[in-house]
């Protein structure tokens, strides 16, 4: 079945440590992009990728960095920067960049920083 | 950053009653606006995706309507089941990527 995988799906941190989320699809979609979702809040947009070797910031990039080096994988590092990481994460993907394509959703990293 | 609102912000209901929600968005720059729902420990799914004015789009006991002119989309839920409890996000896609709403949290009592 295609789909996208996360992993871990719990993630405990230190502080002043950096951590990398995975992202993983097999939809041979050429989009992806990293959400984040804090209590009462909307999924913000963190990176997004449209094409292998290429990413652009979102709204709340700060404190975090990406790589597309293969399409199948788009891994999101939360940096010792990022200020308060302790979130939900969630990773999507779209066949192509289009205000109409329909996202598709993995099942989504808890961060917790100790 | 648009500004997407959703309304309410949570919402009981007893199983059989019928309910409605609303996502507002910029009237401008207007391309798609998309539901999903949410369902706890789940991936969000996609229920529909709108591009016209006066778009009506329907899945079982679940329907949604468009009006891009004034800036708002209805999610109906006719009959609702204790399944359909779940977080129901809209999305607009002013452009390339959507802006999310908080989501209507909707909790069925049986």
């Amino acid at each position: 079945d295609g789909g996208i995988t996360q992993s871990p799906k719990y993630l405990f941190r230190k502080e002043g440590q950096n951590v990398t989320l995975s992202c993983e699809q097999n939809l041979n979609h050429d989009a992806m992009y990293w959400y984040r979702q804090d209590p009462g809040q909307g999924l913000r947009l963190i990176y997004y990728s449209q094409i292998v070797n290429d990413f652009q910031k979102g709204d709340i990039a700060e404190g975090y960095s990406v790589s597309r080096e293969k399409k199948e994988s788009f891994p999101l590092t939360v940096t010792s920067a990022q200020k308060n990481p302790t979130a939900f994460y969630l990773c999507a993907s779209t066949a192509v960049t289009l205000a109409w394509d329909e996202q598709f959703f993995g099942p989504g990293t808890r961060l917790t920083v100790l | 950053i648009l500004n997407v609102e959703q309304s309410p912000q949570s919402l009981h209901v007893q199983e059989g009653d019928s309910t409605n929600f609303t996502c507002s968005f910029p009237s401008s720059n207007f391309y798609a606006l998309h539901w999903y729902r949410w369902e706890t420990a789940k991936s969000p799914e996609a229920l529909f995706v709108m591009t016209l004015n006066g778009d009506e789009k329907k899945k079982g006991r679940i329907s949604a309507t468009l009006n891009t002119k004034e800036g708002y989309s209805y999610l109906y839920i006719k009959g609702s089941q204790p399944e359909d409890s779940a977080t129901y996000l809209c999305a607009f896609g002013g452009s390339y990527i959507p802006t999310f709403g908080r989501g209507t949290s909707l909790i069925v009592h049986p």
